[in-house]
């Protein structure tokens, strides 16, 4: 049992390059999540998933696109990198429903810096 | 719109202290989770707190969560320096979904 893993750990890009960051879990957890942090701010949700098919924006969703294709990936897509997405980003995933245990657990993270 | 707030941003303490790291937040909520992070390092799960009056204990950390008061306590009992690192308190945002809004973090440096 991997957990959450991502992809890759690190990561340097120029402006208006464009990437995929990968996550993945074998948990068959129906929630993921992305979210990035910055110093001084914690952790701030990009975008979530409920389940396959379904995807919603969080608090900073703008400069990022993502997809559910299967219940075990949700890859993060910066389609034009800029300097204020450097950041370190982590994926979560949790059960879904209230009634549940729905402690989310955390990805290794994706550090990212954007030149 | 749900705001978290820790405090304070950084304590510094001696081995065999007391201390209490708060967490308000600013609209109703029946969940709350408390994290770590060491250093380069991802988050790890302390206490997930799904009711009012929920206590938990694990070792040297003890959390409670009062909704009413809109109010997490995380307090550390006789500080050791393993500890030292960032804890977060997150909150459920109160819809149908996982939400979490995450406190800025507390940076706990125990020194011996």
């Amino acid at each position: 049992n991997a957990g959450v893993t991502q992809t890759p750990k690190f990561q340097v890009l120029k402006t208006g390059q464009s990437m995929t960051l990968q996550c993945a879990q074998d948990m068959n957890h129906e929630y993921m999540s992305w979210y990035r942090q910055d110093p001084g701010m914690g952790l701030r949700l990009i975008h979530y998933s409920v389940g396959a098919g379904i995807t919603d924006q969080g608090e900073v969703p703008n400069g990022y696109n993502v997809s559910r294709s299967t219940t075990e990936d949700f890859p993060l897509r910066l389609l034009s990198a800029a300097p204020s997405q450097t950041s370190v980003y982590f994926c979560a995933s949790s059960f879904f429903g209230l009634g549940t245990r729905d402690e989310q657990f955390f990805g290794p993270g994706t550090r990212l810096t954007v030149l | 719109e749900l705001k978290v707030e820790q405090n304070p941003l950084f304590l510094s303490m001696q081995e065999g202290k007391n201390y209490t790291i708060y967490c308000n937040y600013s609209t109703t909520s029946d969940r709350l989770y408390w994290y770590r992070q060491d250093p380069g390092k991802s988050l790890e799960s302390l206490f997930v707190l799904l009711s009012n009056g929920a206590v938990k204990q694990e070792g040297r950390l003890m959390a409670s969560l009062d909704t009413k008061a809109r109010l997490s306590t995380l307090h550390i009992t006789a500080a050791v320096h393993d500890l030292s690192a960032t804890y977060f308190c997150a909150v459920d945002d109160g819809g149908a979904t996982n939400k979490l809004i995450f406190g800025t973090g507390t940076l706990l440096a125990v020194q011996p």
